[in-house]
C-alpha cells in the first residue's frame, strides 16, 4: 500500500525558535498533500491543503505566515512552525492524497510530536 | 461534506466482532463513507470505504443500510491490536474535498 514518512517523528524545541517538518510520499506522487493538528484527547483538525507547485490553502484560524507550508515537489511537502510557542505544541500528522484512475485515496503519515519548551 | 454521528466509545472482547455504527443521515448521492482508525499517538490508517454496496476487506466489513444513511464497521474478530479511535467519514471523490475528521469511537478490546 502507499506510504507517508514524517521526519522527524518527535522534537524538541526552544519558545521563539523555528521548526521543519518534513513530509513524503514514497511510493507515489502526491499532487495534493494536507497537513493536520491534533492535541490531546481531540480530533484531527486540517490547518491546510498543499498542491504542488502553487500556494498552500490554510483553514480558518490558522496564520499562514506562522505555518509555512511548501510542497516544491509531487514527494514532499515541508511545515515550518516559526516563532514557535508553547501553544504550538502538538502531533502535527501530514496526507497525500494518491489519484490514479478511479482511484482517490488519501495516505496518512506517522505523526511528528512537537514540544516547544 | 456530511456529518457522521457515533458512539463516544465502545467495549468488545477479543475475539468477538466489533460492530462500530455510523450515522450520516443527510449524506448526498456522491459522497462515499470512508473508515480510519487511530492507535495512540499515531497517524490514522485507512480501514475500508464504499459508496453503497457492502464491502469486505482483509481488515473489515462495511455495510452500508439501503437508504445510505447509516452504516456499520465490522471487525470480525477483534484483538488487542484493534483498539483504537474509528473514525466515519463522507466525502465526495472529486475536487479537492479533503476528508473532515470528528470526534470518532474509542473501541476498547479486553483479553
Amino acid at each position: 500500500g502507499a506510504v507517508v514518512s514524517q521526519h522527524p517523528s518527535w522534537v524538541i524545541c526552544k519558545s521563539g525558535t523555528s521548526v521543519k517538518i518534513e513530509c513524503r510520499s514514497l511510493d507515489f506522487q502526491a499532487t495534493t498533500m494536507f497537513w493536520y493538528r491534533q492535541f490531546p484527547k481531540q480530533s484531527l483538525m486540517l490547518m491546510a491543503t498543499s498542491n504542488e507547485g502553487s500556494k498552500a490553502t490554510y483553514e480558518q484560524g490558522v496564520e499562514k505566515d506562522k505555518f509555512l507550508i511548501n510542497h516544491a515537489s509531487l514527494t514532499l511537502s515541508t511545515l515550518t512552525v516559526t516563532s514557535a510557542h508553547p501553544e504550538d505544541s502538538s502531533f502535527y500528522i501530514c496526507s497525500a492524497r494518491q489519484r490514479q484512475g478511479r482511484k482517490d485515496e488519501q495516505y496518512f503519515g506517522p505523526g511528528t510530536r512537537l514540544t516547544v519548551t | 461534506d456530511a456529518k457522521t454521528t457515533q458512539p463516544t466509545s465502545m467495549d468488545c472482547a477479543e475475539g468477538r466482532a466489533a460492530n462500530l455504527p455510523c450515522n450520516h443521515s443527510t449524506i448526498s448521492g456522491n459522497e462515499y463513507v470512508y473508515w480510519y482508525r487511530q492507535i495512540h499517538s499515531q497517524g490514522p490508517q485507512y480501514i475500508i470505504h464504499g459508496l453503497k454496496n457492502n464491502e469486505t476487506n482483509e481488515m473489515a466489513s462495511l455495510i452500508i443500510t439501503e437508504d445510505r444513511k447509516s452504516s456499520t464497521l465490522i471487525l470480525p474478530h477483534a484483538t488487542l491490536r484493534d483498539t483504537a479511535v474509528y473514525y466515519c467519514i463522507v466525502r465526495v471523490n472529486s475536487g479537492y474535498s479533503t476528508l473532515t475528521f470528528g470526534k470518532g469511537t474509542m473501541l476498547l478490546v479486553s483479553p
